[in-house]
């Protein structure tokens, strides 16, 4: 089966920086998004990577390895308004998104 | 308006009622989808829609139907519903469809089946 996981939860505090991290498995692969969703407010678009490495935009970054499955969501100089679901989306070879469940990031003073 | 609106934003239902979920976006896209949001679980595709006239079956369609008369409008019919439909269900667009363009969302509708 198709599957993504992603931790369920994560704390940071202002001002630092966090990683979360995305695996797959997939059915094909045809890029892998991150969204961010505040509570009680739709996903909004973060970033799309369909090719190895690091795609860098302001303070959030996203790195993809296709061999090992795997992605993460790199924040930096973290802001109290960054807390938020990131929600990690694979798009498999029927052009068909695959979401997580989706990792709360809570940030703390 | 500008981008994508749905309607209601939330509604308490009884379990055997009829309930269409409307969905307008105006960004002129292709594509439109259906998604349910649960908790502990990621976004789960109802029904899609890849250009108006045209719909497809997403991975949880049962007790839904969805139409695509044309661009802008995309509802979502409950025809008898049903308690573990409680969700919050998002609208979404894409410009491209079978592609990789992003999604736009809708806020939202909340719904509850007592």
């Amino acid at each position: 089966g198709q599957n993504i996981d992603q931790p369920t939860e994560m704390t940071a505090t202002e001002g630092a920086i966090v990683q979360i991290n995305c695996t797959y498995q997939t059915s094909g692969f045809n890029g892998l998004f991150w969204y961010q969703q505040h509570a009680g407010e739709a996903p909004t678009f973060l970033s799309y990577n369909v090719l190895d490495g690091l795609e860098e935009k302001g303070r959030f970054s996203s790195f993809l390895s296709r061999s090992k499955g795997y992605s993460y969501l790199l924040l930096k100089e973290l802001q109290m308004k960054d807390s938020a679901s990131y929600l990690c989306a694979v798009m498999d070879s029927n052009y068909q998104l695959i979401w997580g469940a989706g990792t709360k990031l809570i940030i703390k003073p | 308006i500008a981008g994508i609106t749905q309607a209601p934003t939330s509604q308490i239902l009884a379990a055997g009622r009829r309930m269409t979920l409307r969905c307008t976006q105006d960004m002129r896209h292709n594509a439109m989808y259906w998604y349910r949001q649960d908790l502990g679980l990621g976004l789960r595709l109802i029904h899609y829609s890849n250009t108006a006239g045209t719909t497809g079956k997403g991975e949880v369609p049962d007790g839904y139907s969805v139409s695509r008369a044309n661009t802008d409008d995309f509802p979502l019919t409950l025809a008898s519903a049903v308690p573990s439909q409680t969700s919050v269900y998002f609208c979404a667009s894409s410009g491209t469809s079978g592609d990789t363009g992003e999604l736009f969302f809708g806020e939202g509708s909340r719904l509850t089946v007592l």
